[in-house]
């Protein structure tokens, strides 16, 4: 068990469109889920932390009004990235922790490129 | 904050032993994680070791926690081509110690196993 699926696996949208990227526990319940983000040859960056039913919290340098997290139920959080920019072009990877315990799944990631 | 590093680049032959190292700053880590990303892909979790654990040993993969130093490693026996790939360590303090349970990645090591 602990599969986390994203979808899509790659968009290509156009500037100034919204993109929304899913993030789903399919065998397990996940309270929390945390999304990232990583440029080509880099490591992974926490974005934020989501909590089933309440606000999502933001790194510090991340725009919650671009990007916005929505955790409505404890196998679904999503990402919209919100009049999308070629400089947010990169690899979204989500993961998620089941209730009581530290370790985090994760996703296959989601590309996207920003025209 | 917490910092990881690790070393960019590891080539091997197949068939050897490969040995990835990391170094974090913050004594309060609890748990500490390898994970594989290969190309295009989410990440992958290999294994991980508690913070009160000197190694940990799972097939061929070997961990060795060195607390004082602040130094992890993963040893891969027997290295394979399949092993290609990049492997990120992160480091994590527990809830009850206010982590939050955040993941701080290292910088991520490319392996690369030769013929």
């Amino acid at each position: 068990g602990a599969v986390v699926s994203q979808h899509p696996s790659w968009v290509i949208c156009k500037s100034g469109t919204s993109v929304k990227i899913e993030c789903r526990s399919l065998d397990f319940q996940a309270t929390t889920m945390f999304w990232y983000r990583q440029f080509p040859k880099q490591s992974l960056m926490l974005m934020a932390t989501s909590n089933e039913g309440s606000k999502a919290t933001y790194e510090q340098g991340v725009e919650k009004d671009k990007f916005l997290i929505n955790h409505a139920s404890l196998t679904l959080s999503t990402l919209t990235v919100t009049s999308a920019h070629p400089e947010d072009s990169s690899f979204y990877i989500c993961s998620a922790s089941r209730m009581g315990t530290d370790t985090q799944y994760f996703g296959p990631g989601t590309r996207l490129t920003v025209l | 904050g917490e910092d990881v590093e690790q070393s960019l680049f590891l080539s091997v032959r197949e068939g050897d032993s490969s040995v990835i190292n990391c170094t974090y700053t913050d004594s309060s880590s609890t748990y500490l994680y390898w994970y594989k990303q290969e190309p295009g892909a989410g990440l992958q979790l290999l294994t991980y070791i508690f913070s009160n654990m000197d190694m940990k040993q799972d097939q061929r993969l070997t961990v060795l926690l060195n607390k004082k130093d602040k130094h992890l490693s993963l040893r891969i026996a027997d290295t394979q081509t399949g092993d290609s790939a990049i492997y990120f360590c992160a480091v994590q303090r527990n809830i009850l110690t206010g982590g939050g349970n955040k993941l701080t990645f290292g910088t991520g090591t490319q392996l690369k196993v030769e013929l």
